[in-house]
């Protein structure tokens, strides 16, 4: 199915280092999720955002809704080694609650 | 948020066999999804499961290779059918909040 244009695919950074990873879509959506996924684990819901525009914050993390409603960034401040994992992006249109994920950023943090 | 579990939470099947994953929400939810995770990819949507209708596949998948059940508002089915080492994946199952999705931990399924 359709994807998300997500990059990195994959980071490895010092511990300490602020990451930052962006989404990119040809379609607009109303939505944009970031979720993250641990091994063996489903994917956790870190942020929703809803208009464009948004800048919205989580604890050392911080991702926006661009204002085309096409793209969206999410950062890290000061990574820490628990913030390993895959990073993904999902996009919501109008179709219902369909969403459509980037291909996921691989983050490895180096203590 | 929703509580959602899944069993099995893994499994190794011989091919040809058909393997049925359970997933149970710990609150009534309209929608519930199933999703496809290769190995080393993204989430691919196999279906949207409303209670009380018909599910609705995304291109590539067919109700006969995943055949699922959706008997009320907390539970849902997704069977796999005569699988193929194709099929090892992990199976997610999700339910849709207000504006979000929330995903069950999933079932990593390997066919031999």
């Amino acid at each position: 199915g359709q994807q998300l244009n997500q990059s990195p695919q994959s980071m490895f950074i010092q511990e300490g280092e602020d990451v930052s990873m962006n989404c990119t879509s040809s379609s607009i959506f109303n939505t944009w999720l970031w979720y993250k996924q641990e091994p063996g684990e489903g994917p956790v819901l870190l942020i929703a955002l809803y208009k464009a525009g948004e800048l919205t914050s989580n604890g050392r993390l911080t991702a926006q809704f661009g204002i085309t409603r096409k793209d969206s960034f999410l950062n890290i401040s000061a990574s820490i080694p628990s913030d390993v994992g895959i990073y993904f992006c999902a996009g919501q249109g109008n179709a219902g609650n369909m969403l459509t994920f980037g291909g996921g950023t691989r983050l490895m943090v180096k203590p | 948020s929703a509580v959602i579990s899944q069993k099995p939470s893994r499994d190794i099947c011989q091919r040809g066999t058909s393997l049925t994953i359970q997933c149970q929400v710990d609150s009534q939810v309209t929608m519930m999804f199933w999703y496809r995770q290769q190995p080393g990819q993204s989430l691919t949507l196999i279906a949207t499961a409303n209670q009380g209708s018909e599910a609705t596949y995304e291109s590539g998948f067919v109700i006969d290779k995943f055949p699922i059940s959706r008997p009320n508002l907390t539970f849902s089915t997704l069977t796999v059918s005569n699988m193929s080492p194709e099929d090892s994946s992990i199976y997610l199952c999700s339910v849709a909040g207000y504006n979000e999705q929330f995903f069950g931990p999933g079932t990593r399924l390997t066919v031999l």
